[in-house]
């Protein structure tokens, strides 16, 4: 079945960094979302891609749909503290818009002040 | 995009008992579904919920443990039954809308 490969597991980083992190798989994703994960809180979407090629930015958040459609990259510009969270790659299951989502094992961030 | 009220937000429960989740849409949705996360681990779905048909579940999870509801567009519950402690997780439920893919602020699930 489809698959998500999110790396890496799990960052510390100064605050004021930049990171990046991607995910890949074998199939194809016709939409790749970006989420984030606060402890007690349920994933809010931060980007969510859905042509290949694109790049869309967030505020200090970048994401880019890879070419081939089986990758997606998502960048922090100048990280503070409140960046803290895990990060969850997702994409819908069968390619399609309507589907449950698949996710990423997610990449938890540290950010040290 | 469409706003989801999950309740209760966290519960400790004994071993043997069951608890249902519920999920309020603000908006009429066709597809709810449930997910879980256990902890450490990421989000794996139960089942999807639609609206006048059973609940779908996907391997590994049946209806016997994880019975769902469905009544309207707007509101689903999730029973997880006979609890034991390896259910202690985090219960989701999401929506699809124009807004795209949504999710409801968890349920922390502690058995004891």
């Amino acid at each position: 079945g489809q698959q998500l490969n999110q790396s890496p597991q799990s960052m510390f980083i100064q605050e004021g960094e930049d990171v990046s992190m991607n995910c890949t798989s074998s199939s194809i994703f016709n939409t790749w979302l970006w989420y984030k994960q606060e402890p007690g809180e349920g994933p809010v979407l931060l980007i969510a891609l859905y042509k290949a090629g694109e790049l869309t930015s967030n505020g200090r958040l970048t994401a880019q749909f890879g070419i081939t459609r089986k990758d997606s990259f998502l960048n922090i510009s100048a990280s503070i503290p409140s960046d803290v969270g895990i990060y969850f790659c997702a994409g819908p299951t069968y390619g399609g818009s309507q589907g449950n989502l698949i996710f990423g094992k997610g990449t938890k961030l540290s950010v040290k002040p | 995009s469409a706003v989801i009220s999950q309740k209760p937000s966290r519960d400790i429960c004994q071993r043997g008992t069951s608890l249902t989740i519920q999920c309020q849409v603000d908006s009429q949705v066709t597809m709810m579904f449930w997910y879980r996360q256990q902890p450490g681990q990421s989000l794996t779905l139960i089942a999807t919920a639609n609206q006048g048909s059973e609940a779908t579940y996907e391997s590994g999870f049946v209806i016997d443990k994880f019975p769902i509801s469905r009544p309207n567009l707007t509101f689903s519950t999730l029973t997880v039954s006979n609890m034991s402690p390896e259910d202690s997780s985090i219960y989701l439920c999401s929506v699809t809308s124009t807004g795209g893919y949504t999710f409801g602020s968890g349920t922390r699930l502690t058995v004891v």
